[in-house]
């Protein structure tokens, strides 16, 4: 049973509007989440992290909302760039400094269309 | 600094053989962990080194074993290679806190 699901396999946007990336969780445990970027042949890179203690973080044009009720969060990217193409993982811990904690996602593939 | 190398990138190999896959962290950094990514999953944490010394595992079977070496490079070796070992396994370096990942060995097991 997977405890981070990224629903939406694949999305595309058009250039300059927003994109809305999707997460739900089931371990009511986790309390630290991240968002990491991955192109094709390219190991995935760290994006922008959330504490549970907040519900709203915000790098650029990348925002992480967290909506800890619904164990819920989304990645908004504003506004959406062609170079923005590529797969997000989502991911949550129970413990901020310790990755075998950190559970991924499968990833959402995020086409943005010039 | 130059970042995370893996090799080989990719790799084809048949059922029942083994395979040896490595890692170079960044300079400087002692810690290295090891993930599987197979299609429609995440990346799947198999262990991680500090030091030489392994420091956490993940759920994976004794056929997956690593190790690392006093410079910091570190080994994945697969033994008993089975069809659903074909995957993208990542590796990535860390300190302070931040992961550096590299691109991937793409594994394919025939």
């Amino acid at each position: 049973d997977q405890q981070v699901k990224q629903n939406s396999p694949s999305l595309s946007v058009q250039e300059g509007r927003i994109s809305i990336l999707n997460c739900d969780y089931t371990n009511s445990m986790f309390d630290y989440f991240l968002w990491y970027k991955k192109y094709p042949a390219e190991g995935p890179t760290f994006l922008i992290s959330i504490s549970s203690i907040k519900d709203k973080n915000e790098d650029g044009r990348f925002t992480v909302f967290l909506n800890k009720s619904a164990k819920h969060l989304s990645l908004h990217i504003v506004p959406s760039q062609p170079g923005d193409s590529a797969v997000y993982f989502c991911a949550a811990s129970t413990q901020k400094t310790s990755y075998d904690k950190v559970i991924f996602g499968p990833g959402t593939s995020l086409s943005v269309i010039p | 600094k130059a970042g995370v190398t893996q090799t080989p990138r990719y790799l084809i190999k048949t059922r029942g053989q083994q395979v040896t896959l490595s890692c170079s962290p960044i300079s400087g950094h002692r810690s290295v962990s090891w993930y599987q990514q197979t299609p429609g999953q995440g990346l799947q944490f198999l262990f991680e080194y500090f030091s030489e010394t392994q420091r956490n595992k993940g759920n994976f079977p004794g056929r997956f074993s690593g190790r690392q070496f006093s410079n910091s490079r570190s080994e994945m070796n697969v033994s008993t290679l089975e069809l659903g070992d074909s995957a993208l396994y990542l590796c990535a370096s860390s300190s302070a806190n931040k992961q550096f990942f590299g691109p991937g060995t793409r594994l394919t097991v025939l």
